[in-house]
């Protein structure tokens, strides 16, 4: 079936640094793929989508693109900011609306 | 823009009690979702709706029972809870299927605890 493994954490960088969370799926079809984050006490927000191969998403920031070839879909930030501080979720929706998560990557980002 | 209401935002459950995790949504959406989170866990659906009075069951569905009589409530049953239900629950909707429409909103979450 469809899954998700995305780089566990934590994840602690300083201010200004360059972030990559890596992420890789299983799937059938042409799933989209998606980034969530988790700010403390809240419920999942949509970061950033891409719905087929060699699309880029992009958010505030923060991008990844869809490579079909590695089965990938890294998210990047080339300057993280303290409020980035979160749990970052890579999921896909495959074919038939099921959503699978990984497992969260947790950003510490200090000032 | 009230989007996904959940309550209550925490509870403790005792053992054997039963209770429901209200959910309810203001955008009209068809599809509704069920989700558990537990520690450096990633979400497990539980149930989901595709429209009011159709549910289907997800990955992790013992334990748990739905209902959906309108589209905007989508009510989560437990019945005789136990330990391993403690976690923390979200509700999610989207309008549909298909690449346009996919995008799960989400609830705050309920944090629950058995014991």
């Amino acid at each position: 079936g469809n899954s998700v493994t995305q780089m566990e954490g934590p994840v602690t960088l300083s201010e200004e640094a360059f972030l990559t969370i890596n992420c890789t799926y299983t799937a059938t079809g042409y799933p989209s793929l998606f980034w969530y984050v988790q700010y403390p006490g809240e419920g999942l927000q949509l970061l950033l989508k891409a719905t087929k191969a060699d699309d880029k998403g992009s958010n505030k920031g923060f991008e990844a693109t869809y490579r079909k070839e590695t089965t990938s879909f890294h998210l990047e930030k080339g300057s993280v900011q303290v409020s980035d501080s979160a749990v970052y979720f890579c999921a896909l929706s495959g074919n038939n609306n099921d959503m699978r998560f990984g497992a969260g990557t947790r950003l510490t980002v200090k000032p | 823009n009230a989007g996904v209401t959940q309550t209550p935002k925490f509870h403790i459950l005792k053992i054997g009690q039963s209770m429901t995790l209200q959910c309810t949504q203001d955008m009209n959406h068809n599809y509704m979702y069920w989700y558990r989170q537990d520690p450096g866990m990633g979400l497990k659906l539980i149930y989901y709706s595709v429209g009011a009075g159709i549910t289907d069951k997800g990955e992790v569905p013992n334990g748990y029972n739905v209902s959906r009589s309108t589209t905007e409530d989508f009510p989560l049953r437990l019945e005789l809870a136990a330990p391993s239900q403690t976690s923390v629950y979200f509700c999610a909707s989207s309008l549909g299927q298909g690449r346009a429409k996919n995008i799960q909103y989400f609830g705050a979450g309920t944090r629950l605890s058995v014991l």
